[in-house]
Parts: structure tokens; sequence; C-alpha cells
């Protein structure tokens, strides 16, 4: 099975600084098509995940561009460009190349 | 507007069962894989399993800790999926999600979620 680290575990930035979350697979993720299955979620509290980006750095409809994802291989990041109050949240990568699907630990964003 | 809602979880006892739904809308199911994720109180997510669409096999695959215990299907002329889970243990408690992939477009990932039906194991 896949397996995926994060780091750090959690964050205290102050609002409009830059965030900067690291995802690590054990093994490449690609498929035949070339596309990457590595996406982002952000998920508040009492609510459920949201998607951010899929195929690594392809930003979801709605989301804002403060919000983008980068990597390649084996390793992949998340970057909010100027935090803002309401991006408070824990942030998960996700593989799904190849069953089981595996989720990172997240990333705890808070407030400094 | 597409909706996912689950519904069926509650309390439970170790070793009985319970079936989960989620019923969809807004969007034609037999175009998607449907997965289930849960999330145990103050945990992370984890995968539970997924069945493709008609298309694409119709195949079913789960995660190795609910493998031989759970079973998901689904029904799209009723636009609807679940989850039977059976000899339910203490560490099955979570918030069941369920979810779906584009089949076609399966770099898209987990577009969208529904609110989940919390489930308690428990004597």
């Amino acid at each position: 099975d896949i397996v995926m680290t994060q780091s750090p575990d959690s964050l205290a930035v102050s609002l409009g600084d830059r965030v900067t979350i690291n995802c690590k697979s054990s093994q490449t993720l690609y498929s035949s098509n070339n596309k990457i299955y590595l996406a982002w979620y952000q998920q508040k509290p009492g609510q459920p995940p949201k998607l951010l980006i899929y195929s690594a750095f392809i930003r979801e409809s709605g989301v804002p561009d403060r919000f983008s994802g980068s990597g390649s291989g084996t390793d992949f990041t998340l970057t909010i460009s100027s935090l803002q109050a309401e991006d408070v949240a824990v942030y998960y990568c996700h593989q799904y190349s190849n069953t089981p699907f595996i989720f990172g630990p997240g990333t705890k964003v808070d407030i400094k | 507007e597409v909706q996912l809602v689950e519904s069926g979880g509650g309390l439970v006892q170790p070793g009985r069962s319970l079936r989960l739904s989620c019923t969809a809308s807004g969007f034609t199911l037999g175009d998607y894989a449907m997965n289930w994720v849960r999330q145990a109180p103050g945990k992370g997510l984890e995968w539970v399993g997924l069945i493709r669409n008609r298309a694409y096999g119709g195949t079913i695959e789960y995660a190795a800790s609910v493998e031989g215990r759970f079973t998901i299907s689904r029904d799209d002329s009723k636009s609807m999926a679940y989850l039977q889970m059976n000899s339910l243990k203490t560490e099955d408690t979570a918030m069941y999600y369920c979810t779906r992939i584009y089949s076609s477009s399966w770099h898209r990932s987990f577009d969208n979620w529904g609110q989940g039906t919390m489930v308690t194991v428990s004597s």
C-alpha cells in the first residue's frame, strides 16, 4: 500500500502570511494518461472535507486563487499565498492512484 | 445542485449490523464510482471502499480493515449507494461519508461529499 506523510503536523501563522504544506508519497503517483492522482482537501470543524486541488495542481472550481498545488513524482506541496481567517482548517493530501486510496494524516492550520 | 445525503447511522452494539444509505441527487449516479470514507472522532480520513459504475465493471474494493465485514452496493435506478456493515467493532465508530468520483475523468478526485452520518459502536 502507498503511504502518505505530511509535514508539518500543525502550524500557526499570521494573517496574510504564506503557508506551505508538504505531502510525500511512498510511491510515484501517476496514471497511464499522465495525470497525477493527488488531491488536497480542506476540512473545517463539523464539516465534510472540501476538494481544493486535484491532479496535483488543478484548482477546483470556486476555490480562491490563493490556494495552489505543485509537485510531481512523490513530493507535493499545497501553498496558501496569503492566509485568511476563513482558511483555518485541517488540510489533507490524498492519493487516488491505486487502491487502497490513502489520505495523509492532515496538517492543522491556525492563526498566530 | 449536486447533493449526497447519508442516513442510517446510530448507536449499535459490538457484533451487530447496520446499513448506511447515500441518496444522490442533481447528477446521474450511473456516471460515477461511489466511495465511502470514514473519520473516527478527532482523527483523520480513512477510505473504506468503492463501487465502480456499470461501464467500468461495477467492481468493488475495500480497505483491509473492513474487508469481509462490510459490503458496498448501489442501485442506480434509485440513485442510491449503500454500505452494509456487519460484525461491527468499537473501532468502527466514526462519521461515515459518501463521496463520488467521475469515472470518465478519474483525475478529478472526490469532488462532492455528503454531510456524513455518525456510527457509534458501543455496549
